[in-house]
């Protein structure tokens, strides 16, 4: 189940499934979406990033969504792997200028 | 490419006392961030600078945070007096630049904060 605050919503999938985190943005003006990826102890490392005039973008395994009308973005993790377990966090740009950051979502491999 | 550094990893205080936090930016990146994660939570910007100018440090608290970067590289972030609500981890990032739209960032390993 999800919870808010000090526990973050979890995530659960075998390895080899595919995985889809979903975020929802506040700001209808926001340009610009990064994802990122922040394992224990460590900075959130950059996963993938899309401007407000795309729908889709595809990278290595991972592909970032992006609705506008109801401001959700999804990041969907293809034949999740063991090293994929993490916290993903959505980032909006703040008109142009730095990014405000979504509360996380924990991804959580099951061998 | 050296990443963003960030000394110490770990830092322990008791509240009311004072701590200072490094970090030095990827080389050429003219724009950092500091930023506090609190456990549980995202990042949220505690101050950014372009170069060694302020251009939006309006989360920071003032009453007991500072931050300078008097040579546009290197960064350091202070508490005086911390407070228990202060343990957090405190991550640096860096950019390339501002002004031309929201610039991807890189992260360092971030400082471990515990107030006691």
């Amino acid at each position: 189940g999800e919870s808010v605050g000090l526990h973050l919503p979890t995530l659960s999938v075998q390895e080899g499934d595919n995985s889809i985190i979903n975020c929802a943005y506040s700001n209808s003006a926001s340009d610009y979406f990064i994802w990122y990826k922040q394992e224990s102890g460590k900075g959130p490392q950059f996963i993938i990033d899309i401007r407000s005039n795309m729908d889709k973008r595809q990278g290595q395994r991972v592909t970032v969504l992006l609705n506008k009308t109801v401001k959700h973005l999804s990041l969907q993790i293809a034949a999740t792997q063991p090293g994929d377990s993490a916290v993903y966090f959505c980032a909006e740009d703040n008109y142009g200028q730095n990014f405000v950051f979504g509360p996380g979502t924990r991804l959580s491999v099951l061998p | 490419e050296a990443g963003v550094a960030q000394s110490p990893r770990y830092k322990i205080i008791e509240k009311r006392q004072s701590v200072a936090f490094w970090c030095n930016p990827i080389s050429g990146h003219a724009t950092l961030y500091w930023y506090q994660q609190i456990l549980g939570q995202g990042p949220k910007l505690l101050i950014q600078f372009q170069n060694n100018g302020v251009v939006d440090d309006s989360q920071l608290p003032k009453d007991r945070f500072s931050a300078e970067r008097l040579k546009g590289v290197d960064s350091t972030l202070k508490i005086q007096p911390a407070k228990l609500e202060d343990s957090a981890v405190y991550l640096c990032a860096s950019s390339l630049e501002w002004g031309q739209g929201a610039e991807t960032q890189y992260f360092g390993p971030g400082t471990r904060l515990l107030v006691l």
